[in-house]
């Protein structure tokens, strides 16, 4: 079974800084889909970034951008110029991109989150 | 538009009462989700909708029971709750199976609270 684990329950940061946070997942599936998912106080959960795992490339999304190391199985995100408007809770996902005809293959593993404070 | 919505907001009832929750959207998805999540934690996801055909259930109490009356439409109907079924209520929409990225958006929630 797949799981994800993200090791930082708290992370600050002075505004306009960069800050970085970490995912690692495990699997033994070699197509599959990572998400970033932020959860503002106002608690709409919002899509922030998605990485395909046969994609090389790193995606990014603005001041977002993602780190994926496949091999280590690790994929962090790092905001640059963080605003106040970045403080939340942030969550790690990851889906299957495997038999598409299973419906097992709907479900995201979610991290445990990462709550971010920007400082002012 | 990457919009879903969901209604009521807020929602408090009493443990003998019963009420829906609402969820619309109009992008065209083929797969709508509910999830249940309590402060601080992620979604737990407690069923999934595909071709409004249910394909998922979570092995949820019979006291919620979903609903899919048309592709846009997802309703979680609640009867005889207790109260630690009081969480957020997200509701989830996706492409189905076959489209290449499979992300999910999500609703704002509805807040209940069960007395």
């Amino acid at each position: 079974a797949q799981t994800v684990t993200q090791s930082q329950p708290e992370m600050s940061v002075q505004e306009a800084e960069t800050v970085t946070l970490s995912c690692t997942y495990d699997t033994s599936e070699s197509d599959y889909y990572l998400f970033w998912y932020k959860q503002p106080p106002s608690r709409q959960m919002i899509l922030v970034i998605r990485q395909e795992a046969y994609k090389q490339q790193n995606a990014t999304e603005n001041r977002f951008s993602v780190n994926f190391q496949k091999a280590a199985k690790s994929f962090s995100l790092k905001i640059s110029d963080s605003q106040l408007g970045d403080a939340a809770m942030y969550f790690c996902a990851y889906r299957s991109a495997g038999d598409p005809h299973l419906s097992s293959n709907y479900q995201l593993i979610w991290g445990a989150g990462t709550k971010l404070i920007i400082k002012p | 538009d990457t919009e879903v919505t969901q209604t009521p907001k807020h929602l408090v009832m009493g443990m003998t009462n019963k009420k829906s929750l609402k969820c619309e959207q109009h992008m065209g998805h083929r797969a709508m989700y509910w999830y249940k999540q309590k402060a601080k934690k992620p979604p737990e996801l407690m069923f999934v909708y595909s071709y409004e055909k249910l394909s998922i259930n979570e092995s949820v109490p019979s006291r919620f029971s979903p609903e899919c009356p048309n592709s846009s439409l997802l309703n979680l109907h609640l009867h005889a709750l207790q109260p630690e079924d009081s969480a957020l209520y997200l509701c989830a929409s996706s492409h189905p199976r076959g489209f290449s990225s499979y992300e999910q958006y999500f609703g704002p929630g509805t807040r209940l609270t069960v007395t």
